[in-house]
């Protein structure tokens, strides 16, 4: 059963910081991964979607990492605002399984 | 930009009552889910929904769910005779195919908060 793992659960960083949230899988055959932002109270947004076949993604500020073979992404914040602080969840396909999230504050 | 609806935003329902939650997925995407989210648990995959039936359905989609799409547009989720445990945010989501890239990201609806009395 896949299992999905994210570090840190929280994170407070100061505005214009360049930061990096953590997503391990246990199963590495995946067809694709997706990462979220959510914000109280509000629907999952999604930021970037990874295919098992790439390495990277990049999104204005935003750039994923999926190394499948380890069972890890990463996705890495440039230049953070304040605008940037909610919940970041991964969610690892075949079946969607997600991470319980990092929790991320940018303070101003 | 194209967004995926649910209503009600809130719905209560007495315990052993049927409710039926309602979405309307992106207009061109072929793919649909349910999930849900316990107040301060993970989010949890339901139900994937493609070309008229269920593609894939976790364990927590017993014989109390069921899905369906009655006409182009909406696209529901029924819980037949709910239980206090099943209070939670229900998220609806959709998505494309591409033949070049595969699956197409999920879009989720902002939610439909479940209180059962």
């Amino acid at each position: 059963k896949q299992e999905v793992t994210q570090i840190p659960a929280a994170l407070s960083v100061p505005e214009g910081e360049n930061l990096v949230l953590n997503c391990s899988f246990t199963d590495s055959a995946i067809y694709n991964l997706q990462w979220f932002r959510q914000d109280p109270g509000k629907g999952l947004t999604s930021l970037l979607l990874i295919q098992s076949s790439q390495r990277e993604q990049t999104s204005g500020r935003l750039n994923a990492s999926l190394d499948k073979s380890s069972g890890r992404s990463t996705l890495y914040i440039a230049a953070s605002q304040p605008g940037d602080s909610a919940t970041y969840l991964c969610a690892v396909n075949n079946d969607m399984r997600f991470g319980a999230g990092t929790r991320l504050t940018v303070k101003p | 930009e194209p967004e995926v609806t649910q209503t009600p935003s809130h719905q209560v329902t007495q315990m052993g009552q049927e409710v039926i939650l309602r979405c309307v997925p992106i207009s061109n995407h072929l793919y649909f889910y349910w999930y849900r989210q316990i107040l301060g648990q993970k989010v949890e995959f339901l139900v994937s929904f493609y070309n008229n039936e269920i593609s894939e359905k976790s364990e927590i989609f017993d014989d109390q769910f069921s899905v369906e799409r009655p006409d182009g547009s909406n696209f529901t989720l029924k819980i037949r005779s709910t239980k206090l445990e099943d209070s939670a945010m229900y998220f609806c989501a959709s998505s494309d195919w591409h033949r070049s890239g595969g699956n197409q990201p999920q879009h989720f609806g902002d939610g439909t908060r479940l209180s059962i009395l």
